[in-house]
């Protein structure tokens, strides 16, 4: 049981260039996340997908996109990326249901340097 | 989302006791209190739920008074591997609410522990 895992783990990007931020969980879970951390901060919520088919924004979802492709897997999309964006990444899963939407379950983060 | 207020930082000891106490004077009566703990270079994870009263698990325990606007987050015992910035965070147990499962993170305590 791998639990929530993200690709790639590092990336350097110029700025302007594009990419996408995997992550899968085999929890079985019906909702996900993703947040970034800037150094010395608390974590703050990009996006959240509820369940498979929707997804809605968080605290700061500008230069941002997402997909939920299916139940395990959530993409954050960087179109055109800015060195405001070099943060640490991180997805989550939970179960959907009330108190459990808070217990979540998070990955390991991506490292994203934007120069 | 109710605001939480937590100290910067705390120093302790290996096998004592420690107390981390958060204020959130304006939580909401359908509110859920959570705490996580988050190591160097990793993703945060859930320690304890709880809603009134005490609660227990096999890491921590979690006291929140009648009025609920404070918790305490009590780790029995510590050692040097409970070094880790703690969260705590509240949030609206409703679904339907535009704040339902966004979880917003604030800076956390810093524990450290000494040898």
């Amino acid at each position: 049981n791998a639990g929530v895992t993200q690709t790639p783990k590092f990336q350097v990007l110029k700025t302007g260039q594009s990419m996408t931020l995997q992550c899968a969980q085999d929890m079985n879970h019906n909702s996900m996340y993703w947040y970034r951390q800037d150094p010395g901060m608390g974590l703050r919520l990009i996006y959240y997908s509820a369940s498979e088919g929707t997804t809605d924004k968080g605290e700061v979802p500008n230069g941002y996109n997402v997909s939920r492709l299916n139940k395990r897997e959530f993409s954050l999309r960087l179109e055109s990326a800015a060195p405001s964006q070099t943060s640490v990444y991180f997805c989550a899963s939970s179960e959907a249901w009330p108190g459990a939407i808070y217990e979540q379950y998070f990955g390991p983060g991506t490292r994203l340097t934007v120069t | 989302l109710a605001k939480t207020t937590q100290p910067i930082s705390m120093d302790s000891y290996e096998g004592q006791e420690v107390n981390i106490t958060c204020s959130h004077n304006n939580i909401a009566t359908n509110d859920y209190i959570t705490w996580y703990q988050q190591f160097p270079s990793q993703g945060p994870r859930f320690i304890i739920q709880g809603y009134k009263t005490k609660v227990t698990n096999e890491v921590a325990s979690l006291f929140i008074p009648a009025d609920r606007k404070s918790s305490t987050l009590s780790l029995p015992r510590v050692s040097l591997s409970d070094t880790a910035v703690y969260y705590c965070l509240v949030g609206p147990s409703n679904a339907g609410g535009t704040s339902y499962g966004k979880l917003t993170f604030g800076q956390g305590t810093i524990l450290t522990v000494h040898p």
